[in-house]
């Protein structure tokens, strides 16, 4: 079957860097995406990865790693608002997005 | 800016009725989709449209059914509401220019529907 693993959650300190991973067992491959969801809102567009390696926009990065079946979201400078599920999606081979369960990102002063 | 608008935040129905969920995007997308989305799991696919009165199952069309009539308007229908069914409905679109359906998808702000 498919399957998309992430944390349930994790906690980090304000003005800290955090790491989300992302593990990823899929039919195929036609990219992955990082969506931001704060409680109770839409999911936003964060990043899109298809080619290895890293791709930084501010201070999130997201680096994929496709042999390995494995893609993280870094985030550097941590702020109070960036307290929010972060979702791992992959497009399999019938571009349809499958998602992981999110990971619930909180932020400590 | 994409927009995406679903016609209710919230909403309550009885078992048995007829449900209707809206969502309207203004940025000319060709492809919309209806996902629900429950604690401890991801987004699940109900339904999506690529094209005008064109529609595609997804993972779980069961107990649901869709509308695309115009372009810009894809409702969700719930046949016969049942309990199982409460959960938070979020509708997505993309560009999809020629059919590509990789695009990055835009959410409207979801709709939670409780079922009593």
């Amino acid at each position: 079957g498919q399957n998309i693993d992430q944390p349930t959650e994790m906690t980090a300190t304000e003005g800290a860097i955090v790491q989300i991973n992302c593990t990823y067992q899929t039919s195929g491959f036609n990219g992955l995406f990082w969506y931001q969801q704060h409680a109770g809102e839409a999911p936003t567009f964060l990043s899109y990865n298809v080619l290895d390696g890293l791709e930084e926009k501010g201070r999130f990065s997201s680096f994929l790693s496709r042999s390995k079946g494995y893609s993280y979201l870094l985030l550097k400078e941590l702020q109070m608002k960036d307290s929010a599920s972060y979702l791992c999606a992959v497009m399999d081979s019938n571009y349809q997005l499958i998602w992981g369960a999110g990971t619930k990102l909180i932020i400590k002063p | 800016d994409v927009k995406v608008t679903q016609s209710s935040r919230y909403l309550v129905k009885r078992t048995g009725e007829k449900v209707f969920l809206e969502c309207v995007q203004d940025m000319d997308h060709e492809n919309m989709f209806w996902y629900r989305q429950d604690p401890g799991l991801g987004l699940r696919l109900i339904y999506f449209s690529y094209d005008v009165k064109m529609k595609e199952k997804g993972d779980i069309p069961e107990g649901y059914s869709v509308s695309r009539e115009k372009k810009e308007r894809f409702s969700l229908i719930l046949e016969s509401a049942s309990t199982n069914q409460t959960s938070m409905y979020l509708c997505a679109s993309s560009k999809g220019t020629s059919g590509r359906l990789t695009d990055t998808q835009y959410f409207g702000p979801g709709t939670r529907l409780t079922v009593l």
